[in-house]
C-alpha cells in the first residue's frame, strides 16, 4: 500500500472549516484513501473513504485532486468534539489490512 | 445496541504472567483484529481472523496468541514472551468484504507490574 504523508499537527478555530491535508504521492490505481480519527484514549472511528471522486456524508467531505497524489478532510464547521487525532490511511481493496501512521492532531479552539 | 466491547478496561500483569484480553461483537461481523498502541504512535496490527477458525499475523505477532472459536468473540492471549506489553489494546470487526471499515471497540489498557 503506499505511504501517506500527514502534519503532525493542526489548530482550527470553533466554528470554522478544518482542513486536513494529505499526502500520497505514490498511490495506484486500485488504491482507496481512507480517513479515520480517534478521540484520545478511544478507538478509532472510521469517517470517509474514496478512491477518486469527491465523497460527502454526515461527518465530512473527501476532495482528491485529479492526479490522484493528495487528498483532503474537510470538517465543515469544527466543534470541540472534533479535537482527535485524524488518521489517513491508503489502502487496495485485495484484502489487506489497514496500516495506521501517526495521524495529524487537531485541536479545536474556543 | 450494537457494537464491540472490550474487558477489562484496564488490566495489570505481573512479570511472566499470561493475561488474555476480551473482545466480543454483535454486529455479526466476519472479520475481527487486534492492534496495539503505544503512547503517540499510530495502530499496529497484532493478528486478525477473517472468518471463524482462522486467523493471520500481522506485523507484530510475537508474544502474542488468538483464538476465534465463534463469529463473535475474538480473545488475545500477551503471553510471558511479550517482554514489553504495555501498551493499549484496541480490537475492532468488519464485513469480510469491507476490510477497510472497521468499527473499533473502546480498548483494553494493559499495565506492567
Amino acid at each position: 500500500d503506499a505511504k501517506t504523508t500527514q502534519p503532525t499537527s493542526m489548530d482550527c478555530a470553533e466554528g470554522r472549516a478544518a482542513n486536513l491535508p494529505c499526502n500520497h504521492s505514490t498511490i495506484s490505481g486500485n488504491e482507496y484513501v481512507y480517513w479515520y480519527r480517534q478521540i484520545h484514549s478511544q478507538g478509532p472511528q472510521y469517517i470517509i473513504h474514496g478512491l477518486k471522486n469527491n465523497e460527502t456524508n454526515e461527518m465530512a467531505s473527501l476532495i482528491i485532486t485529479e492526479d490522484r497524489k493528495s487528498s483532503t478532510l474537510i470538517l465543515p464547521h469544527a466543534t470541540l468534539r472534533d479535537t482527535a487525532v485524524y488518521y489517513c490511511i491508503v489502502r487496495s481493496l485485495l484484502n489487506t489490512p489497514l496500516v495506521f501512521g501517526k495521524g495529524t492532531r487537531l485541536s479545536v479552539i474556543a | 445496541d450494537g457494537g464491540i466491547t472490550q474487558s477489562p478496561k484496564y488490566l495489570f500483569r505481573k512479570e511472566g504472567q499470561n493475561v488474555t484480553l476480551s473482545c466480543e461483537q454483535n454486529l455479526n461481523h466476519d472479520a475481527m483484529y487486534w492492534y496495539r498502541q503505544d503512547p503517540g504512535q499510530g495502530l499496529r496490527l497484532i493478528y486478525y481472523s477473517q472468518i471463524v477458525n482462522d486467523f493471520q499475523k500481522g506485523d507484530i505477532a510475537e508474544g502474542y496468541s488468538v483464538s476465534r472459536e465463534k463469529k463473535e468473540s475474538f480473545p488475545l492471549t500477551v503471553t510471558s514472551a511479550q517482554k514489553n506489553p504495555t501498551a493499549f489494546y484496541l480490537c475492532a470487526s468488519s464485513m469480510r468484504r469491507e476490510i477497510g471499515t472497521q468499527y473499533f471497540g473502546p480498548g483494553t489498557r494493559l499495565l506492567v507490574l
